[in-house]
């Protein structure tokens, strides 16, 4: 079962930035904060993953709360092309857990 | 880098009917994994192989559907006898090692009419 809550959708103007939240309040301390998207009729793709630390790269950022039960995916400057389902999953990578995704957040980015 | 490649894109088939599909991973990825999505939900796991040993099986995957990994490179996901129920994408993915983020292909559609 996925251990994170996720809002169903969210709406965000194009240009502003997209600030996904996930809860999960039951993360242990192994498992690391995962963040992937699906675009319409595509397979989903990796964007970020964390531990502790704030994580950046070319795509977004992820902060993490510092009891860990919950982080947030940021989009610093959304496009139309972020328009996508963003799923926030917890894993155990190090027992090399597989991943279970939940309903995910539904983004609109809005012209 | 090509990326997950599956084959096909699309398939429809009749009731009862087998089908196979086909996922080439990153070359130099060990694991692969499938999943089956279908609409308004997130991707279902159904199996996971480390080169060409099949590691774990979801309880999704009844006896009608078989995964392969022969060289541990291809893999392939045969579903026997067809259901409707079984309409959905199904999707592949391979990663390189434990904590990495795995890639995924664009899917295969499977229609059962």
């Amino acid at each position: 079962d996925a251990k994170t809550t996720q809002p169903t959708s969210m709406d965000c103007a194009e240009g502003r930035a997209a600030n996904l939240p996930c809860n999960h309040s039951t993360i242990s301390g192994n498992e690391y904060v995962y963040w992937y998207r699906q675009i319409h009729s595509q397979g989903p793709q990796y964007i970020i993953h964390g531990l502790k630390n704030n994580e950046t790269n070319e795509m977004a950022s992820l902060i993490i709360t510092e009891d860990r039960k919950s982080s947030t995916l940021i989009l610093p400057h959304a496009t139309l092309r972020d328009t996508a389902v963003y799923y926030c999953i917890v894993r155990d990578a190090n027992r090399d857990d597989k991943i279970i995704f939940g309903k995910g957040t539904r983004l609109h980015i809005l012209p | 880098d090509t990326g997950v490649s599956q084959d096909p894109r699309h398939k429809i088939t009749k009731r009862g009917q087998n089908v196979t599909f086909r996922c080439d991973p990153i070359s130099e990825h060990n694991r692969l994994y499938w999943y089956r999505q279908t609409l308004g939900q997130g991707p279902e796991f159904l199996t996971y192989f480390q080169n060409e040993a099949q590691l774990e099986k979801s309880r999704l995957l009844s006896d009608r559907f078989s995964a392969e990994r022969p060289k541990g490179s291809f893999s392939t996901l045969e579903i026997q006898r067809t259901e409707q129920g079984d309409s959905a994408m199904y999707l592949c993915a391979s990663s390189l090692e434990t904590r990495a983020g795995y890639t995924f292909g664009s899917g295969t559609r499977l229609t059962v009419v």
